[in-house]
């Protein structure tokens, strides 16, 4: 079982609603990651933080606002989504960010915009 | 530019007949090379991770081994409970966080 949990497992949301999505992990890692995946897709990167701070964002439009209250919780504020945006939300952690660190990767969120 | 290449698309084996799914990579100062399970509707549970050409791992029926170029997954007389899309995911020096990833190998294994 992955140690990375995320909430809620299923999230359906009209466009103009704001909604959150919630991940924790208890490893001591210090680097968080918010991935998104498109069916039979892999895997893109949106954001890292490491140790708390926004260290990448691959140019994801703002209606996608990341937080990392502290290093085991990291949440994505959704604001104004479009139906194109409707996918699977991947949050993983790895010790550091540094390249080379596995990163381990939540069972994600499976949200629907309508 | 950074890529990673994953065939074939799909593999569909007899339950027992053993067979590798390949990885081509090409990476600026290759950091790990990342192999990941992902279920249908799941996230991807890590398997394992290679750092230098040369380098085996093992895990059950699954086996992991790197060279310069490529990597290779031998999976030995597969069960039908390893049916899943197999992922590959590179990493070079400049690249915190963003793991290159295939498209991915879908096998199904048939009793």
């Amino acid at each position: 079982d992955t140690e990375v949990t995320q909430t809620p497992k299923h999230l359906v949301m009209g466009m103009t609603n704001k909604k959150s999505l919630k991940c924790e992990q208890h490893m001591g890692h210090r680097a968080m990651y918010w991935y998104k995946q498109k069916a039979k897709k892999p895997p893109e990167l949106m954001f890292v933080y490491s140790y708390e701070k926004l260290s990448i964002n691959e140019s994801v439009p703002s209606r996608f606002s990341p937080e990392c209250p502290n290093s085991s919780l990291l949440n994505l504020h959704l604001h104004a989504l479009q139906p194109e945006d409707s996918a699977l939300y991947l949050c993983a952690s790895s010790r550091t960010g540094d390249p080379g660190n596995t990163i381990y990767f939540g069972e994600g969120s499976w949200l629907t915009v309508v | 530019e950074d890529q990673v290449t994953q065939s074939p698309e799909a593999l569909r084996l007899q339950e027992g007949e053993s067979s590798s799914l390949n990885c081509s990579y090409t990476v600026s100062g290759l950091r790990g090379l990342f192999w990941y399970r992902q279920d249908p509707g799941k996230g991807p549970e890590f398997l394992f991770t290679l750092y230098s050409a040369g380098e085996e791992k093992e895990k059950e029926r699954l086996k992991a081994t790197l060279t310069k170029k490529e990597s290779f997954l031998h999976i030995t007389a597969p069960k039908p409970e390893d049916s899943a899309t197999y992922l590959c995911a590179s990493q070079g020096g400049g690249s915190q966080g963003n793991l290159i990833f295939g498209k991915g190998t879908k096998l199904s294994v048939k009793p």
